[in-house]
């Protein structure tokens, strides 16, 4: 069965810290998808980033940078020079083919990250 | 470009009682997929819809079903209200719905069953 682990519930740091929210999953595919999301106060899901297990390259996004390591099976997500608006709940996710393609989405229990001024 | 629309946003129900969702995807995509989101459980996938068609199911009891129109907005229905139904209804859509895309959410729909 697939499974992703989140194992820090919540993270507190104060602003301009760097933080790395750690994410680690399991799965038999040899194809799949793994995402990172953010959930703000509002409610919904927002996407931040898509990586599939063919690309092991890591990824900066101005503040935001990736680290997917198939060998350790994780897909760690840091942000630089944290800020207040960063705080949210962060949800890390790998894609399951369905029946027929159709997307289902395994979630962690996500990090809640608090950014103190 | 609307986001995905989702009706209503809170509502209280009591057991026994049943419930409609409505989720209107952003335009042009054909996927709607609904996940629910407790504290104990996380957040879980319900079920996938595309072209009217349920493609994928997850692990719920029959009380859960749903549905998606020829205009690819799509309903969840809760009957027989739990108390441990209460959560934060998702519904996300897709251009495709394949695994590999990303999906855009909605903002819930909370319900509260007393």
């Amino acid at each position: 069965a697939q499974k992703v682990t989140q194992a820090q519930t919540e993270i507190s740091v104060v602003e301009k810290e760097d933080v790395t929210l750690d994410c680690v999953y399991e799965t038999r595919d040899t194809t799949y998808y793994l995402f990172w999301y953010k959930q703000p106060p509002s409610g919904e899901l927002v996407f931040l980033i898509r990586r599939n297990s063919f690309d092991e390259q890591n990824e900066i996004s101005g503040r935001y940078s990736w680290n997917f390591q198939k060998s350790t099976s994780s897909f760690n997500f840091t942000i630089t020079a944290s800020q207040v608006v960063d705080s949210a709940v962060y949800f890390c996710a790998l894609s399951e083919a369905g029946v027929q393609g159709a997307q289902k989405l395994v979630f962690g229990q996500g990090t809640r990250l608090t950014i103190n001024p | 470009k609307a986001g995905v629309t989702q009706t209503p946003r809170y509502l209280i129900k009591t057991r026994g009682q049943q419930v409609t969702l409505s989720c209107s995807p952003i335009s042009g995509h054909r996927s709607v997929s609904w996940y629910q989101q407790t504290p104990g459980q996380g957040l879980q996938f319900l079920f996938e819809y595309f072209s009217e068609t349920q493609r994928n199911k997850g692990n719920f009891p029959g009380r859960f079903s749903g549905r998606q129109f020829s205009n690819s907005r799509s309903e969840m229905n809760v009957s027989t209200l739990e108390l441990g139904d209460s959560a934060l209804y998702l519904c996300a859509s897709s251009w495709t719905g394949g695994y590999t895309g990303e999906l855009f959410f909605g903002e819930g729909s909370r319900l509260t069953v007393l």
